[in-house]
């Protein structure tokens, strides 16, 4: 069966430090990721989507970005973190781009301070 | 207007009471999902229909195309039952994506 594992689950960063979230899934070759973010109060934002290794399509333009250096492997990285970055972010996978049903991640709750 | 809305926004309820939550959408679509997200965060999907009715245990999700509608019920609700449930569509078109409702913030008192 397939898995999904995103971490770190939780973190607390200073405003301007680095930041990488790291998600992988297990079962399934060539899936089809996401990253999504959920600020409080608000519905999720899609923030990048990839149908293959080294494909990164960004949705909304901000001071993040992805990358997929491995099939199963889709990371989420800053440079400098805002206070705006504070929010909940999940990796998602489907079968199907945008009409397969979605496979969520645990979650990684960050707080820029 | 969000292309997706979810009604109502909160609601509370006794154990065993039957619950309808709804979503309406404004774009033509190829699939509508509902997820359930628990208070620690996790969203896990409970239906992904495109026509007619869904069940699953005490979930039942059902989608009218043709009023854009779709409505989530739960029967003889539990303390466990206690989330925010999601609607969300992938659209038709040139630029297929999936859009979000808000949620619905579900609370099953004992």
């Amino acid at each position: 069966s397939q898995t999904i594992h995103q971490w770190p689950a939780t973190l607390v960063q200073p405003v301007g430090s680095p930041l990488s979230l790291e998600c992988t899934v297990e079962g399934t070759s060539n899936p089809n990721l996401y990253w999504y973010r959920q600020a409080a109060g608000r519905g999720l934002q899609l923030l990048f989507y990839s149908v293959g290794i080294g494909q990164i399509s960004s949705e909304v333009p901000q001071n993040l970005s992805a990358s997929r250096p491995q099939d199963r492997q889709f990371i989420l990285s800053s440079k400098k973190l805002l206070l705006s970055d504070s929010g909940f972010y999940l990796c998602a996978w489907s079968f199907r781009f945008y009409t397969g049903e979605l496979f969520f991640g645990e979650g990684s709750r960050l707080t820029v301070l | 207007k969000n292309e997706v809305e979810q009604s109502p926004q909160n609601l509370t309820a006794q154990e065993g009471e039957f619950i309808t939550i709804n979503c309406s959408y404004s774009v033509g679509i190829s699939a509508l999902h509902w997820l359930q997200q628990h208070p620690g965060g996790g969203i896990v999907s409970l239906f992904m229909l495109s026509s007619g009715k869904k069940k699953h245990g005490r979930l039942i999700a059902t989608i009218n195309i043709q009023e854009k509608h779709s409505s989530l019920h739960i029967t003889a609700s539990h303390p466990r039952d206690s989330a925010v449930y999601i609607c969300a569509v992938s659209t038709q078109g040139g630029s297929e994506k999936l859009v979000f409702g808000k949620g619905t913030k579900l609370t099953v008192n004992p």
